[in-house]
């Protein structure tokens, strides 16, 4: 079974400040973590993913996460903040099982103020 | 790359009718598709997953008799909306997967608004 928990529904931070967004996972087996973002009205984009190897993963938009074992965290922060980086951003685990099915957390909206 | 549409991206219909919902992969073969479904301001709930060329399996609670999904293709899915009413009103996305070359990520669709009156 897998869980995922993202800490804080609303997180507001002022334009060029540090973005932190905080996911903690639960999984029986090795996971697979993703971060999406998702605009009013659309789909999810991928941020960016880890699957195996390095710890710290880059993604798009100047965002990136790091993975810790020993914490089953999977934080996402973006140096500084833009306005257009206000959405909502979702934490998301698979496992490496045939159904590969994706375990979402409930969301942080982000606000950035100018 | 790694493309996926959904059309309509919405749809008014009257209690009673059905609906189809259209997901594509536009530039890779999805071995897999899932459909979504998200309420306001929450996160999303599956409610499928549809192999090319096989029954879908439904998750608990979802009628598979109102939610019929249909994955005739490495780059078609559907999902149609049977008998609808507006409690079936919401948001859904559907997402593709090619577990042999995207290392096991699922791309999003843009979403489709059904809203039953």
């Amino acid at each position: 079974a897998q869980s995922v928990t993202q800490l804080g529904s609303h997180v507001s931070v002022s334009e060029g400040a540090l973005v932190l967004l905080r996911c903690n996972y639960s999984s029986s087996v090795p996971p697979y973590l993703f971060w999406y973002v998702q605009y009013p009205n659309q789909g999810l984009q991928l941020l960016l993913k880890y699957t195996t190897g390095a710890t710290l993963v880059k993604g798009i938009n100047g965002f990136e996460a790091g993975f810790k074992k020993s914490e089953a965290s999977f934080h996402l922060t973006k140096p500084s903040a833009h306005m257009s980086d206000a959405a909502e951003y979702f934490c998301a685990v698979s496992g490496s099982g045939s159904a590969r099915q994706l375990t979402f957390g409930s969301g942080t909206q982000l606000t950035v103020l100018p | 790359g790694a493309v996926v549409s959904q059309h309509p991206s919405r749809v008014i219909c009257k209690s009673g009718t059905s609906v189809k919902i259209e997901c594509r992969s536009l530039d890779f073969q999805a071995t897999t598709m899932f459909w979504y479904r998200q309420f306001p301001k929450k996160s999303l709930m599956l409610m499928a997953t549809s192999n090319e060329g096989s029954k879908a399996t439904y998750e608990q609670g979802v009628e598979k008799d109102k939610f019929l999904i249909n994955h005739a293709s490495l780059t078609l899915s559907t999902l149609t909306v049977t008998s609808a009413h507006p409690e079936d009103s919401s948001f859904y996305i559907c997402s593709a997967s090619s577990f042999r070359t995207t290392q096991e990520t699922q791309y999003f669709g843009p979403g489709t608004r059904l809203l039953v009156l």
